[in-house]
């Protein structure tokens, strides 16, 4: 069974760090593309960042670029997202995300059940 | 960046009807729109990507149409089910972005 298990949310105080973790099995993990998606509660998908297979690529939406780092280590079948510089409008659910491909140019095939990160002080 | 709209923001039926939702792009993306099914506290579910590809274990009464700009979503008969928020998604730009998504209440 294909399975994403993010890790690593909690409750932040404003301008601090935090580091969200995705366990990926039940496919070859180094093969494709991945995806960070958050939502706010009650609100829309908001796409945040990409990375391709290789880690060749990657993508941040403009509300995150220079704050937030994508990466990933294919050997432990797992995606990261070291989020700095934290607002309360970073607060939201976010979810990890496969891509249907190799790079995260493709759409989520497969969502996360997600991690809280609450930014407050 | 490419702005995703849906319409309508909320849409009240019954079992058994027939349902669309449009989505619209601010610039083409010919036929690159994703459709997710989200129920309360749960993660999104593909339903459609490539405009109409319909994903596997997907009930046939969902279906995708459009291409360029203009998208629709029909559901043929309403189920219990389907009472949920869709969104939908372009990926033509690596920029994602995700229409605003559309609740789907029981009248």
């Amino acid at each position: 069974e294909v399975q994403l298990v993010e890790s690593g949310g909690g409750l932040v105080q404003p301008g601090r760090s935090l580091r969200l973790s995705c366990a990926a099995s039940g496919f070859k993990f180094d093969v494709y593309g991945m995806h960070w998606v958050r939502q706010v509660p009650g609100k829309g998908l908001e796409w945040v960042s990409g990375i391709s297979w290789n880690s060749g690529k990657i993508g941040y939406a403009d509300s995150v670029k220079g704050r937030f780092t994508i990466s990933r280590d294919n050997a432990k079948n797992s995606l990261y997202l070291q989020m700095n510089s934290l607002t309360s409008a970073d607060s939201a659910f976010y979810y990890c995300a496969k891509a249907y491909g190799d790079s995260y140019y493709y759409y989520m095939d497969v969502w996360g059940k997600g991690t809280t990160v609450t930014v407050s002080s | 960046d490419i702005q995703m709209t849906q319409s309508p923001s909320t849409l009240s039926a019954s079992v058994g009807d027939r349902v669309t939702i449009t989505c619209r792009a601010s610039q083409s993306i010919s036929r690159w729109l994703a459709w997710y099914q989200q129920k309360p506290g749960k993660a999104p579910k593909l339903l459609i990507s490539r405009a109409s590809s319909l994903e596997s274990g997907v009930p046939s009464r969902f279906s995708g149409s459009g291409s360029e700009t203009e998208f629709t979503l029909t559901i043929s008969s309403l189920q219990p089910d389907d009472f949920a928020t869709y969104y939908c998604q372009q990926y033509n730009n690596v920029f994602h972005t995700f229409g605003q998504g559309t609740k789907l209440e029981i009248k």
